[in-house]
C-alpha cells in the first residue's frame, strides 16, 4: 500500500495555464507538507497543514494555493504558471499532533515533475 | 537561522569501498533532531534515520552507520562495502519545531550525489 501518493507523476503544460497536483496519505497523519525541489536538487518547504489548518507558508507567491479538504489530502493549485515553476514538487506527511514537536518524521510521496514550456 | 551544509557535491567510489558522507549543521536550539534521506535515481525521497541531539551514541543499521558529534556539529553517514544500488543523492536535514500548530520544519542540505561503480 502506498503511504503518500501524488498525482500526476509528470505534468507538462504551457506558461499561463492553471494546474493542480493532488496528494493523499493513508498513514493517519495529522500534518501534511509541500516541498519544491529545484533543478539543482535543493529542497525547500512551501507549506504545511495540520488537520486542515495552514501552519507554514514560506514566502511562496500567491499563485500557489494549497487546499486541504480533509487531513488525509493536501492539494496544490498553481495559477498562471511561469517557466520558473518548473521543478519537482513533493508532498509529505508526519504524525504532527503536537505543537513544538521536533521529532516528527516526514514521509514523502514520489514527487510530481512539473515542466512549464 | 538553521543551516545544513553538505560540502561534498559528488562522490564516486568503486563497489565494496567504504564511503562517508559529511553533514555539518548550525542551530541555536538546544534540542534538535537530524535526519538523513536517500533519493535514488527513480526520484522518491526515502527516510533513513532520525537522531536527537541528546543521544550521541552511534547508530548502525546493516551496512549503514551514523556518527553524531555535537562538539563539531556534525552528523556523518558511512556506507560500508558500498554497492551499485547505493547510488543516489543523500540529504541531511535538521528539524525545527513549529511552536503553533503541529508538525515541524525541515531544513535540508544541498545533497551529496553518490555514484558507486563496478
Amino acid at each position: 500500500d502506498t503511504a503518500v501518493s501524488q498525482t500526476p507523476k509528470y505534468l507538462v503544460t504551457q506558461m499561463g495555464n492553471d494546474k493542480s497536483i493532488k496528494c493523499e496519505q493513508n498513514l493517519g497523519h495529522d500534518t501534511m507538507y509541500w516541498y519544491k525541489q529545484d533543478s539543482k536538487k535543493f529542497l525547500k518547504i512551501m507549506f504545511s497543514y495540520n488537520n486542515k489548518e495552514l501552519i507554514i507558508n514560506e514566502t511562496v507567491p500567491n499563485r500557489f494555493s494549497p487546499k486541504s479538504p480533509d487531513k488525509a489530502h493536501l492539494n496544490l493549485h498553481i495559477n498562471s504558471l511561469e517557466l520558473g515553476d518548473s521543478a519537482v514538487y513533493f508532498c509529505a506527511s508526519s504524525q504532527g499532533p503536537l505543537a513544538g514537536d521536533r521529532t516528527d518524521t516526514q514521509y514523502f510521496g514520489p514527487g510530481t515533475r512539473l515542466t512549464v514550456l | 537561522a538553521q543551516k545544513v551544509t553538505q560540502a561534498q557535491t559528488e562522490i564516486s567510489v568503486v563497489e565494496k569501498e567504504d564511503v562517508t558522507l559529511d553533514c555539518v549543521y548550525e542551530t541555536r536550539d538546544t534540542t534538535y533532531y537530524l535526519f538523513w534521506y536517500k533519493q535514488p535515481p527513480s526520484g522518491e525521497l526515502v527516510f533513513l534515520i532520525r537522531r536527537n541531539s541528546f543521544d550521541e551514541q552511534n547508530e548502525i543499521s546493516g551496512r549503514y552507520s551514523w556518527n553524531f558529534q555535537k562538539s563539531t556539529s556534525s552528523f556523518n553517514f558511512t556506507i560500508t562495502a558500498s554497492q551499485v544500488v547505493d547510488s543516489a543523492v543523500y540529504f541531511c536535514a535538521l528539524s525545527e519545531a513549529i511552536l503553533t500548530g503541529g508538525g515541524n520544519k525541515l531544513t535540508f542540505g544541498t545533497g551529496t550525489q553518490l555514484k558507486v561503480e563496478l
